[in-house]
């Protein structure tokens, strides 16, 4: 069974610039969802897709955009970045409908730096 | 109401010693309570959950004791041992989603050998 992987593991961009981050969902999973982590804190549910569409959303501006593809991979967009932005960013994967409800994944984050 | 709230930031305990760490919630709609464990560079793993139909549950040395009327919960290591050192999250969310995790801002535990 294949865990979640993300990439890339580090990135620094420069204010105003764009970001793509990626995340393979765990084998046999078809939910993804990406959370915000900064630093000494715990993570911020940003958005999760299902069925390759987005099915929640969390307090985040639309410059946070996602994509999920029909293998379930996915991906976060962030425009504009601000310096605010600089964060750990996570990938979880679970599958829905579950018995073994909500039991999400984490892969190990990209740790985005924005100067 | 949708917060969740963790104590202590911070625990040092010595090797055998018995961390315990606590949260506590607002909204009575949560009914999935995980505990998360994060080391340094990693993302979290899921360590234990409980749901509100049951006051204790247990996994190897980790309990999860949970108090519905209280709305709070709490995390017990048995015997702890230096490997345990990492920093703990709780998190909640609601039965009619499949997502959004509410989570805690984190005990960091270290436990002395």
């Amino acid at each position: 069974e294949t865990g979640v992987t993300q990439s890339p593991t580090h990135l620094i961009k420069t204010r105003g610039q764009q970001v793509t981050l990626r995340c393979s969902s765990q084998s046999g999973h078809n939910t993804v969802s990406w959370y915000q982590q900064a630093l000494g804190q715990g993570p911020q549910f940003i958005f999760q897709y299902y069925r390759e569409e987005e099915n929640g959303r969390g307090n985040f501006p639309p410059r946070f955009s996602g994509l999920q593809f029909p293998n379930y991979s996915s991906e976060l967009n962030v425009n504009a970045l601000e310096l605010d932005d600089s964060a750990l960013y996570l990938c979880a994967s679970s599958f829905f409908p579950s018995g073994s409800y909500n039991e999400q994944f984490f892969g190990p984050g990209t740790r985005l730096t924005v100067l | 109401q949708q917060q969740v709230k963790q104590s202590p930031q911070s625990l040092i305990v010595q090797k055998g010693g018995i961390p315990i760490i606590n949260c506590a919630y607002e909204n009575t709609a949560f009914d999935y309570f995980p505990w998360y464990q994060q080391f340094p560079g990693k993302g979290p793993a899921l360590l234990i959950a409980i749901r509100p139909d049951v006051s204790e549950k247990k996994e190897g040395r980790f309990t999860i004791s949970f108090n519905k009327s209280a709305k709070q919960f709490s995390l017990h290591i048995m015997d702890s041992q230096p490997g345990d050192s990492a920093t703990y999250f709780c998190a909640a969310s609601k039965g009619d989603s499949n997502y959004q995790l509410i989570w805690g801002a984190g005990t960091k535990l270290i436990i002395k050998p």
